[in-house]
């Protein structure tokens, strides 16, 4: 069965720290893979895409792993601010086109001052 | 990368009562989908909208609960039929744009149904 899933569910963190993000899968085919941030009432903004050969992505203070061998994505927020507060998703497509999402439940990220 | 508005942003209405949600692109786009985030949930895709032609449902949802309409290239309309408080989520629209693999996602419908 092609799943997302993401850990932990939830995570509270002081401002200025650093997090980590956790994204398994069980997609296939598999053509690339995507972290979204989605801020509260709002649409997802693509943060960053990996496909098959690439390890590592970086957008600012994120910064996206992936590794095809064990299916396994992490998101590394680095000097975390207030305005990182949001739904972090791992998304996984299954062809070239963009058309196939599996989508995971999203990491809850509150930043606290 | 697309600019996509979405009326209304958010609603709250009466089960038996039908809403329509629109999505206007500000540019013209290849294709156009709705998706349906339930609270707690992950986005699920309800169908893909097609140009001059009926829409592409996925299992699970039928085009007389959520009847589909893309007229253009720019424009598509989600109707939530009949509603019922299990209907409450968000609603968002995206687009895929041409030579693009990423999908651009509307601010999304609010919609709590009473």
């Amino acid at each position: 069965k092609n799943q997302v899933e993401q850990s932990p569910q939830s995570l509270i963190i002081l401002e200025g720290k650093n997090c980590t993000l956790q994204c398994n899968y069980t997609v296939s085919p598999f053509s690339n893979l995507r972290w979204y941030k989605q801020d509260t009432g709002r649409g997802p903004v693509s943060l960053t895409i990996m496909t098959f050969s690439e390890n590592t992505k970086s957008n600012g203070r994120y910064t996206a792993t992936l590794d095809a061998d064990t299916k396994q994505s992490s998101l590394h927020i680095t000097a975390s601010q207030l305005s990182d507060s949001a739904s972090y998703i791992c998304v996984v497509t299954r062809n070239q086109a963009g058309t196939a999402l599996i989508f995971g439940k999203g990491t809850t990220l509150s930043v606290s001052s | 990368s697309a600019v996509i508005s979405q009326k209304p942003s958010r609603d709250i209405c009466q089960r038996g009562t039908s809403l329509t949600i629109q999505c206007q692109v500000d540019s013209q786009v290849t294709m156009m989908f709705w998706y349906r985030q339930q609270p707690g949930q992950s986005l699920t895709l309800i169908a893909t909208a097609n140009q001059g032609s009926e829409a592409t449902y996925e299992s699970g949802f039928v085009i007389d609960k959520f009847p589909i309409s893309r007229p253009n290239l720019t424009f598509s309309t989600l109707t939530v039929s009949n509603m019922s408080p299990e209907d409450s989520s968000i609603y968002l629209c995206s687009v895929l744009t041409s030579g693009q693999e990423t999908q651009y996602f509307g601010p999304g419908t609010r919609l709590l149904v009473l």
